[in-house]
């Protein structure tokens, strides 16, 4: 069974340099989406595509973050110019959109920690 | 303004007894709801849902109840095991909205 997969899992880094996230959804699921989740709290929504088209993006999501899925495959996450307030755990989830409601299947994230 | 609220942090129950975990949401537009199981280090996985048509949706030993009137979900775990010890999440989302919104978790702990 493959699930969604996120690499790398943790990350590491120091305050202003770049960093990029990449997940590989299920196979035939044409949504995938991205999420952001502090301690304590639950996953917050950033972006999600439908095959390779960026249909929504949330406010959380500033100009320093950009997500790309191209060929409607696999999908990036890149961070500019960290920031502490950036460390986090970035979730991945992806599910197919068939116009029915679909539940969605998460990754295991990958945990980023600003230094 | 946080739309989906589980306002337990935690809930400790006796192995082979019912957890019933609570969940409100105060957006109307919602019609699609579902329950998420988390362990430490890995990502939510999906346990079960129940659309806005339906009052009551059971999977095994997992039963969502929904109360639209009321805006409330409620997830019932019947006999409670210690595997069911987790963080559960609860979601909501509307028809061709793609992105689901998540409450903070309740932490379940089921003690042997």
């Amino acid at each position: 069974d493959t699930g969604v997969s996120q690499n790398p899992r943790h990350k590491i880094t120091k305050r202003g340099q770049n960093v990029t996230f990449r997940c590989d959804p299920i196979s035939e699921h044409n949504r995938l989406y991205w999420y952001r989740q502090t301690l304590g709290q639950g996953p917050e929504f950033l972006t999600y595509f439908q095959n390779e088209a960026q249909l929504e993006k949330s406010r959380l999501l500033s100009d320093r973050f950009s997500a790309e899925r191209p060929k409607g495959s696999f999908s990036t996450l890149e961070i500019q110019r960290t920031e502490q307030g950036d460390s986090a755990m970035y979730l991945c989830a992806s599910s197919l959109g068939s116009g029915q409601n679909q539940p969605q299947h998460f990754g295991d994230g990958t945990r980023l920690s600003i230094l | 303004d946080q739309q989906v609220k589980q306002n337990s942090p935690s809930l400790s129950v006796q192995e082979g007894r019912i957890s019933i975990l609570n969940c409100d949401y105060t957006n109307s537009m919602f019609d699609y709801f579902l329950w998420y199981k988390k362990y430490p280090a890995e990502g939510p996985t999906f346990l079960i849902s129940i659309s806005s048509i339906k009052d009551k949706n059971e999977d095994g030993r997992f039963t969502v109840f929904l109360n639209k009137s009321a805006k409330h979900l409620s997830l019932h775990i019947v006999p409670s095991q210690p595997g069911d010890s987790a963080v559960y999440f609860c979601a909501a989302s509307w028809t061709n909205a793609g992105k689901s919104t998540f409450g903070d978790g309740t932490t379940l702990t089921v003690k042997p």
